[in-house]
């Protein structure tokens, strides 16, 4: 089975200060990791992903997440925050081999302060 | 544009009442999915299509049904409905099991 815990359902950060949303998975099998964001009344936008090779993995925005497998973590960290970051930030996981579903976590809301 | 599209983008009803939502896919995307986000549950799967057939099950009501047509395009159709069935109601598409869902911009649903 799969699941996935986001810590913290509420995060704020200064303007410029850096961004660590964090996410914890819990799979039988070597999983797919995904972050998404979903600004107000919009749907949800893949930021990046990991399925096999490098552990850092770059998105859009200037996001990255590195998977570790020992710590069962795909934390989310973007160096300096901009006001157009703040939106609702959701880990997601997949199970290639037992299945298509995505799990998705319960989200994080990101507040930026200028 | 994500490519996924959606309609209605809003849609209020009466207790009782029977909806359809209507999804197309991204270009060349087999698989639909659709998820229910309310504030109190999340992001809930509801069902998951592939190529005009049911290949998962989430947390579906009765009440609810999907079907996905030749076209590829999906309606995810809700019966009976109650004022808990308030919610956004997404629906995502895929190319296959190493890319992300792509999510159409949802149908917000209001029961009154």
């Amino acid at each position: 089975a799969q699941s996935v815990t986001q810590l913290g359902s509420h995060v704020s950060v200064s303007e410029g200060a850096l961004v660590l949303l964090r996410c914890n998975y819990s799979s039988s099998v070597p999983p797919y990791l995904f972050w998404y964001v979903q600004y107000p009344n919009q749907g949800l936008q893949l930021l990046l992903k990991y399925t096999t090779g490098a552990t850092l993995v770059k998105g859009i925005n200037g996001f990255e997440a590195e998977f570790k497998k020992s710590e069962t973590s795909f934390h989310l960290t973007k160096p300096s925050a901009h006001m157009s970051d703040a939106a609702e930030y959701f880990c997601a996981v997949r199970a290639p081999i037992t299945g298509n579903q995505f799990y998705f976590g319960t989200g994080t809301s990101l507040t930026v302060i200028p | 544009d994500s490519g996924v599209t959606q309609t209605p983008k809003h849609l209020i009803t009466a207790t009782g009442q029977r909806v359809t939502l209507r999804c197309s896919p991204r270009s060349g995307d087999l698989s639909v999915y659709w998820y229910q986000q309310s504030l109190d549950q999340g992001l809930q799967f509801l069902i998951q299509y592939y190529n005009g057939e049911e290949r998962a099950k989430g947390n579906i009501l009765e009440r609810f049904s999907a079907q996905q047509f030749p076209d590829l395009h999906s309606e995810l159709n809700l019966s009976s409905l109650e004022l808990g069935d308030s919610a956004l109601y997404f629906c995502a598409s895929s190319a296959g099991q190493g890319y992300g869902y792509t999510f159409g911009s949802g149908t917000r649903l209001t029961v009154v």
